[in-house]
């Protein structure tokens, strides 16, 4: 167990449709990442945040949003979803930034568009 | 982030120590090298983390030669459990824009 908790597990939902992905970090840690998981694209970056404020994207969609809260537990809203959406989101946090960083992932979010 | 070069796949079998490469040429003075273990429908797991020589934990060994141009992850004795996607990161830092874990080498172990 990582203590990185993702909930749902799994979401099923129709093209067009929102969705929110939330992920609890670990005790103490101030970073987390979202990232997207397709069987054809491997791990791709989505966004970083740090203690409440954006700290990078990559390959983020318009479409999608994230934020951290004041707690600390971030969550992934994906918006006017399409088939090409499907794909397992992992959240991960960390405790110091850096160089020497290890994240931590949750055991993610399957979605399914229909 | 440091290009790392890593196979594509490996095969093994039960009890037999495992060695993956990785090439990572460009790699920065400050760069740390990271592996993480991946199983199907996990997210990855932190195994390893070193900067030169020798690193060595209860689950493998990383060995980066003092150029620091490639590492090795060593598993010994694996086990079918350790059939997973290895990935080899190097210089992670979404600050600088580096947050990629590539493709990962896929180990078989067989019985």
């Amino acid at each position: 167990d990582s203590g990185v908790t993702q909930t749902p597990k799994h979401l099923i939902t129709a093209t067009g449709q929102r969705v929110t992905l939330r992920c609890s970090p670990r005790s103490g840690d101030l970073s987390v990442y979202w990232y997207q998981q397709s069987l054809d694209q491997g791990l791709q970056f989505l966004i970083h945040y740090y203690n409440g404020e954006e700290r990078a994207k990559g390959n983020i969609l318009e479409r999608f949003s994230a934020q951290q809260f004041p707690d600390l537990h971030s969550e992934l809203n994906l918006s006017s979803l399409e088939l090409g959406d499907s794909a397992l989101y992992f959240c991960a946090s960390s405790r110091r930034t850096g160089e020497r960083e290890k994240l931590f992932f949750g055991s993610g979010t399957q979605l399914s568009v229909l | 982030l440091a290009k790392t070069t890593q196979p594509i796949s490996m095969d093994s079998y039960e009890g037999q120590e495992v060695n993956i490469t990785c090439s990572h040429n460009n790699i920065a003075t400050n760069d740390y090298i990271t592996w993480y273990q991946q199983f199907p429908s996990q997210g990855p797991r932190f195994i390893i983390q070193g900067y030169k020589t020798k690193v060595t934990n209860e689950v493998a060994s990383l060995f980066i030669p003092a150029d620091r141009k490639s590492s090795t992850l060593s598993l010994p004795r694996v086990s079918l459990s350790d059939t997973a996607v290895y990935y080899c990161l190097v210089g992670f830092n979404t600050n600088a824009g580096k947050s990629t874990f590539g493709d990962g080498t896929t180990l078989t172990v067989k019985p």
